[in-house]
């Protein structure tokens, strides 16, 4: 089966670093992604992974992939307000012809000034 | 203009009345997605469809009835809504392009009473 868990919250202060955490069980996995979710939106894409990579870097943020432990983490560097939201974990995996998309269940960041 | 839009953005309904929720997109995507968000549970897929002619059930697909009108349009309708359909619905499009991502709507806020 397919499950993608994460940590439901999270707090950190303005300016440090946050990370969250993500955990999937399958291992045919493609891609690996992190979606964010302001209030009120619907999900945006911030990054994603190919399953052959173990780090991607776009600015202050920062994905580690560790496929042996099906581990997944999104470091966001020097945290601000503007990064609270809800961050979603996905995974991807050929399913009957398609990718098959799968969400975790979602961490909230709490940003404190 | 946003790519993907949802109407009603909310609906305050009773118990076994009918509700259509529709998705209009401008991408020129295939494919198209329903999903529910619940507190706690994440995105689950309703049903997904990816062309006008390919409807498919997703995992929890029980309660409702999904029609694909144009490429463009895909609406979903609970038949006779009931209290636990009450959640936030996001619809979703994709293209057959090498990341699998998907661009979500604004969400539709259904309360069935």
């Amino acid at each position: 089966g397919e499950d993608v868990e994460q940590s439901l919250f999270l707090s950190v202060r303005e300016g440090d670093s946050s990370v969250i955490n993500c955990t999937y069980t399958d291992s045919s996995s493609t891609y690996l992604y992190w979606y964010k979710q302001e209030p009120g939106a619907g999900l945006q894409l911030l990054t994603y992974i190919f399953s052959n990579m173990d780090m991607k870097q776009d600015q202050r943020l920062t994905v580690l992939l560790n496929k042996k432990d099906k581990h997944l983490s999104l470091r966001i560097a020097d945290t601000q307000t503007g990064d609270s939201a809800i961050y979603f974990c996905a995974e991807s995996r050929p399913s009957g012809g398609y990718q098959k998309v799968t969400f975790g269940t979602g961490t909230k960041l709490q940003v404190i000034p | 203009d946003a790519d993907v839009t949802q109407t009603p953005r909310n609906r305050i309904t009773k118990t076994g009345k009918r509700i259509m929720l529709e998705c209009s997109q401008t991408k020129g995507h295939d494919r198209m997605y329903w999903y529910r968000q619940d507190p706690g549970l994440g995105l689950r897929l309703i049903y997904y469809s990816f062309d006008v002619k390919d409807i498919n059930k997703g995992e929890i697909s029980d309660g409702y009835s999904v029609s694909r009108q144009a490429q463009a349009k895909f609406s979903l309708s609970l038949e006779s809504a009931i209290p636990n359909q009450t959640a936030l619905y996001f619809c979703a499009t994709s293209d057959m392009g090498t990341s699998d991502e998907q661009f979500f709507g604004p969400g539709t806020r259904l309360t069935v009473l």
